[in-house]
């Protein structure tokens, strides 16, 4: 199975803050990885696929950019309701692992 | 606009077989477009692909999971399933269903664009 890490596993940041979280591969997935937002209580929302390509109806503020083993996904204004835990998922092969997540809170 | 539904018993015994359903409203599960998915949360913790399955039937698992899951489609229903057999604690979590759009190859650009709101199921004697 194709690992997934996220870096930082945690992070405190203030409305307005530009966010950047990491996510990195144990082999190259080319451009399939997929990014989703998980609220306490709530199914996942899928942001980015295909690396960089936005999700209908997601606000422009979020962006993803990367290929091979290292991703970025990028918050550039956080709002209020981007308070979340971010996964982010490789398509490249079956299983589509996971990353252990990276949980956005209220400095 | 499509929604997914899980049902299911809550509370499963050790040893026995977990059974949910998702039940496709808005849309149509024998629709060529799409793939079928199971993934599980355990409590707090993160996300574990279970499987998926075509319209047609094929099907595809996570290896750590393949020898007690199977995954069916009632296309009559609008509904897809899931069984995971000889259950223990570790199966404790909430499960969800999700759509993913087809793609011809094993390596899709696509992730998973529409979710159950999840069902908890506990193992538990």
């Amino acid at each position: 199975d194709i690992q997934m890490t996220q870096s930082p596993s945690s992070l405190s940041a203030s409305v307005g803050d530009r966010v950047t979280i990491t996510c990195r591969a144990s082999q190259s997935i080319s451009s399939y990885l997929n990014w989703y937002q998980q609220k306490p209580g709530k199914a996942p929302k899928l942001l980015i696929y295909a690396a960089s390509s936005l999700q209908s109806g997601v606000p422009s503020r979020f962006s993803g950019s990367g290929s091979g083993t290292d991703f970025t996904l990028t918050i550039s204004s956080l709002q209020p309701e981007d308070f979340a835990t971010y996964y982010c998922q490789q398509s490249y092969s079956t299983p589509g692992t996971f990353g252990p997540g990276t949980k956005v809170d209220i400095k | 606009q499509v929604q997914l539904q899980e049902s299911g018993p809550g509370l499963v015994k050790p040893s026995e077989t977990l059974s949910l359903t998702c039940t496709v409203s808005g849309g149509s599960v024998s629709s060529g477009s799409y793939y079928w998915s199971w993934i599980r949360q355990p409590p707090g913790k993160g996300l574990e692909w279970i499987g998926y399955i075509y319209y047609s039937g094929s099907t595809n698992y996570n290896p750590s999971l393949k020898s007690r899951v199977t995954i069916s489609v009632d296309t009559s229903k609008n509904q897809f399933s899931l069984k995971l057999s000889s259950v223990t604690a570790a199966d404790t979590a909430v499960y969800y269903c999700a759509r993913v759009p087809y793609c011809s190859s094993t390596s899709c650009p696509y992730g998973m664009d529409v979710w159950g709101q999840g069902t908890t199921v506990t193992v538990s004697s």
